[in-house]
């Protein structure tokens, strides 16, 4: 167990739907990743925050939104759900400093029909 | 900018016999690298870590890996395979500001 908590564990919504997923960092870590895994795609970083700002942005769609709360959860917003969209999206967190370990969570499995 | 290149999609071991997965990378500076797991609808699982300290790192279930610069290869071992280490293996490039960088994966198969 990592200690990070993420759900729901699977979601299954259709296109066009808005969604949102939930992300419990380990206690203590301040900052917040979200990653997507796709077949298409591999995994690829999505966003991250660092206690409660934005740190750094990868390939998120303009469709997807993230923010993390002063109690240090995270929400990914996913809107306008495309077929594409289906994924498993993980989220992750660390400790302050560039060096530390990055636990993940066990994902949260997005299917749209 | 940083990547990473697993060499083999897919890897098939006897139990019992030795593993390699094979992992290169490129950076512009001394990277962090790691290998992850990820067995059959379940997370990804941290097994080792490069940081710059010695280049032979050992890692949960009997893994190890070593960091060789001059070949800029990150390659995973384990010198018998269990049948519960069938799975998917990530080998992971820590870019500035601990963006990851991932392989495209090697799923490693163990017949019995």
């Amino acid at each position: 167990d990592s200690g990070v908590t993420q759900t729901p564990k699977h979601l299954i919504t259709a296109t066009g739907q808005r969604v949102t997923l939930r992300c419990s960092p380990r206690s203590g870590d301040l900052s917040v990743y979200w990653y997507q895994q796709s077949l298409d795609q591999g995994l690829q970083f999505l966003i991250q925050y660092y206690n409660g700002e934005e740190r750094a942005k990868g390939n998120i769609l303009e469709r997807f939104s993230a923010q993390q709360f002063p109690d240090l959860h995270s929400e990914l917003n996913l809107s306008s759900l495309e077929l594409g969209d289906s994924a498993l999206y993980f989220c992750a967190s660390s400790a302050q400093g560039a060096e530390n370990t990055i636990y993940f969570g066990e994902g949260s499995w997005l299917t749209v029909v | 900018a940083q990547s990473v290149t697993q060499l083999d999609s897919h890897v098939s071991v006897s139990e019992g016999t030795p593993v390699l997965l094979r992992c290169n990378y490129s950076s512009s500076y001394s990277p962090s690298l790691f290998w992850y797991v990820q067995h059959p609808n379940k997370g990804l699982q941290l097994l080792l870590k490069y940081t710059s300290a010695a280049t032979l790192v050992k890692g949960i279930n009997g893994f190890e890996a070593e960091f060789k610069k001059s070949e800029t290869s990150f390659h995973l071992t384990k010198p018998s395979a269990h049948m519960s280490d069938a799975a998917e293996y990530f080998c992971v490039v820590n870019n500035a500001g601990n963006m990851l960088t991932f392989g495209g994966g090697t799923r490693l198969m163990v017949k019995p």
